[in-house]
């Protein structure tokens, strides 16, 4: 089975550009989650879905929006970019289900290289 | 606020050797905590999930260990070789299915 995809794995966008980024989560998974991993440091996490609700944010601005489809991937969206946003970033996707406890390890993907220029 | 930090921050050592790292969380209660392995530029490679009922995991020559009620973790690597270089990062989970709270990592390089 396929693991976590990502696309694009590099973008190199400019100040004040917007950006989307995808993530199509492993089969069977419902549940996704983005973190941004600036270099040198842990990821951050931003958002999680579950069943195209949103279950979980961050301490990240309103540039950062995000959504999820019925067919369980995802988009996370970025307005107004700064140079600050350069990172790496992840999707991740479990098995988690609402209401349903889970000790799934989460899996992901091999990231989405951002530059902002 | 959960806050987790790995010591140390860079560990080389001689292949063949075994070694530990380290990894502390300041709110123990905790759900689960998962040990990643990270190469350079790529995404994270999940490689034990330990429960909070547990106090051990082991695969291959990985073993994990979590002791909930001090706050500490530790990964152990037997007969270390250099395949092994990479970023090691662990990451504690609050309640069922909610965000993962990482460490800052140790970068490991197992020389030849």
């Amino acid at each position: 089975d396929a693991g976590v995809t990502q696309s694009p794995t590099h973008l190199i966008k400019t100040r004040g550009q917007q950006v989307t980024l995808r993530c199509s989560p492993i089969s069977g998974h419902k549940s996704v989650s983005w973190y941004q991993q600036v270099l040198g440091q842990g990821p951050q996490f931003i958002f999680q879905y579950y069943e195209k609700e949103e279950r979980g944010r961050g301490n990240f601005p309103d540039r950062f929006s995000a959504r999820q489809f019925p067919n369980y991937s995802s988009e996370l969206n970025v307005n107004a970019l700064l140079l600050g946003d350069s990172a790496l970033y992840l999707c991740a996707s479990s098995l988690f289900g609402k209401g349903m406890a889970s000790n799934q390890p989460q899996h992901f993907g091999d990231g989405t290289r951002l530059s902002i220029l | 606020k959960q806050e987790v930090t790995q010591i140390p921050a860079a560990l080389s050592v001689p292949e063949g050797e075994n070694l530990v790292l380290n990894c502390s969380f300041t709110d123990s209660a905790i759900y689960n905590l998962q040990w990643f392995r990270q190469d350079p530029g790529k995404g994270l490679t999940s490689l034990l999930l330990i429960q909070s009922s547990q106090r051990e995991q082991t695969s291959g020559r990985l073993n994990a260990s979590l002791d909930k009620s001090s706050g500490r973790s530790t990964l152990y690597i037997a007969a270390s070789q250099p395949g092994d270089s990479a970023t090691y990062l662990c990451a504690v989970v609050r309640t069922s299915g909610s965000r993962l709270t990482f460490g800052e990592g140790t970068q490991l390089t197992v020389n030849p």
